[in-house]
């Protein structure tokens, strides 16, 4: 079975400041792909970003890239120059198979701070 | 706009009653999917159905049960045999086609009074 790992449970960073959240996963599948979700205090659950797993270069989307190792099976998100509007959980999910459906990670809570 | 509605936003059950959950999408999606959120955890799958007429059982389907009598919607039922319902949940779809994301609803939350 597949499995996603969020080691962090809550990280706090300044506005305009860096930060990167980290996320494993577990298969022995070859071709996958992998999200990262966004949960604001409204609980909608936004994409932020998708990579693909044979597509070597990583996805970016504005200020958001992510570091898709796949030997490491790690899928980091970075958020770069943060907002307060960025505070939210964000879940890490995998994507294996043709019916689409995700095993997602337990969420990092982020808060950014003025 | 295209999108998926899921209702009502907020819904209590007794004991012992059976309740559904509304989801409706007009994004002409193939795939549906239920998920269940409980606090500080992440999102559970409990039904999925990628064509009319069939569905699949999630990691936790017992205690749910579920219909897909047309392309649109996709309903939910918490049956009394969940003896732990409260919870936040979410119906999300997909053209169908491998490796898209998922489009989520703004979710119900499931009290039990």
């Amino acid at each position: 079975a597949q499995t996603v790992t969020q080691s962090q449970p809550e990280m706090s960073v300044q506005e305009a400041e860096t930060v990167t959240l980290s996320c494993t996963y577990d298969t022995s599948e070859s071709n996958y792909y992998l999200f990262w979700y966004k949960q604001p205090p409204s609980r909608q659950m936004i994409l932020v970003i998708r990579q693909e797993a044979y597509k070597q270069q990583n996805a970016t989307e504005n200020r958001f890239s992510v570091n898709f190792q796949k030997a490491a099976k790690s899928f980091s998100l970075k958020i770069s120059d943060s907002q307060l509007g960025d505070t939210a959980m964000y879940f890490c999910a995998f994507m294996i198979d043709s019916w689409g459906k995700l095993q997602f990670g337990a969420g990092t809570q982020v808060v950014v701070t003025p | 706009d295209g999108g998926i509605t899921q209702s009502p936003k907020y819904l209590f059950r007794k004991e012992g009653q059976n309740v559904t959950l509304s989801c409706e999408q007009n994004l002409n999606h193939d795939a549906m999917y239920w998920y269940r959120q409980d606090p500080g955890q992440g999102l559970r799958l409990i039904y999925y159905s990628q064509i009319v007429n069939d569905f699949q059982k999630g990691d936790i389907a017992e205690g749910y049960s579920v219909s897909r009598e047309k392309k649109e919607s996709f309903p939910l039922t918490v049956t009394s045999a969940q003896k732990n319902p409260t919870a936040f949940y979410l119906c999300a779809s997909t053209p169908g086609v491998s490796g898209q994301p998922q489009h989520f609803g703004d979710g119900t939350r499931l009290s039990i009074l």
